[in-house]
């Protein structure tokens, strides 16, 4: 068990680029997550995948923000357009069932620090 | 939706001395309380948690204590050390699908 792997680690890319960013969860955790974190705040929640299936999205997600997790094992973020505000560090995280409020810890990977110039 | 309001921002103590950070959640049905530490650069790391039916939780040095009639939970940090330094992050849930993080508190341990 390596814990959850996030790629790149960071990524500076110019206003307007698209970027992708890759996650892959503890092996059998059904559950995947992504989240942002601006410097000073804590994590947003962004979405989660249950499985393959994106079963909620936040608000934070606008129409650029596009997540999948095809069979249900890597998860990709992919931003398009990006734009200033969207300089973050993009946390992905995964826990082994859906009810963390039941002992399905969530663990965290160690970000994607995205920076657009 | 919850909100999670978290004090102080930044917190310095002496080596040996305790740390305390209280959090505040507004949703009555919230059920499971994790505290997080985050080293620079590094994603979070679960320390400690607590549920609802407790109201407190203790694991060597670090406590959580839980009033769910006043609706607020604190991490107790003991016999601080250097290594203790970080960011700590409160979180809170009751929906069971995913958590919401208090704005952090920058712990610094002074040798």
């Amino acid at each position: 068990d390596t814990g959850v792997s996030q790629d790149p680690r960071h990524k500076i890319t110019k206003r307007g680029q698209n970027v992708t960013f890759r996650c892959d969860p503890i092996s059998e955790h059904n559950r995947l997550y992504w989240y942002r974190q601006t410097l000073g705040q804590g994590p947003e929640f962004l979405t989660y995948f249950q499985n393959e299936a994106q079963l909620e999205k936040s608000r934070l997600l606008s129409d650029r923000f596009s997540a999948e997790r095809p069979k249900g094992s890597f998860s990709t973020l992919e931003i398009q357009r990006t734009e200033q505000g969207d300089s973050a560090m993009y946390l992905c995280a995964s826990s082994l069932g859906p009810y963390i409020n039941s002992g399905n810890t969530i663990y965290f990977g160690e970000g994607s620090w995205l920076t657009v110039v | 939706g919850e909100n999670v309001e978290q004090h102080p921002s930044t917190l310095s103590v002496q080596e040996g001395d305790s740390a305390v950070i209280k959090c505040t959640y507004s949703d009555s049905a919230s059920n499971y309380f994790p505290w997080y530490k985050q080293e620079l650069g590094k994603g979070p790391q679960l320390i400690i948690d607590i549920r609802s039916n407790v109201g407190e939780k203790k694991d060597q040095r670090i406590a959580v204590t839980l009033n769910k009639t006043a609706k607020h939970f604190s991490l107790h940090i003991t016999e601080t050390q250097p290594e203790d330094s970080a960011v700590y992050f409160c979180a809170a849930t009751g929906s069971a699908r995913q958590l919401t993080f208090g704005s952090g508190t920058q712990l610094t341990v002074l040798p």
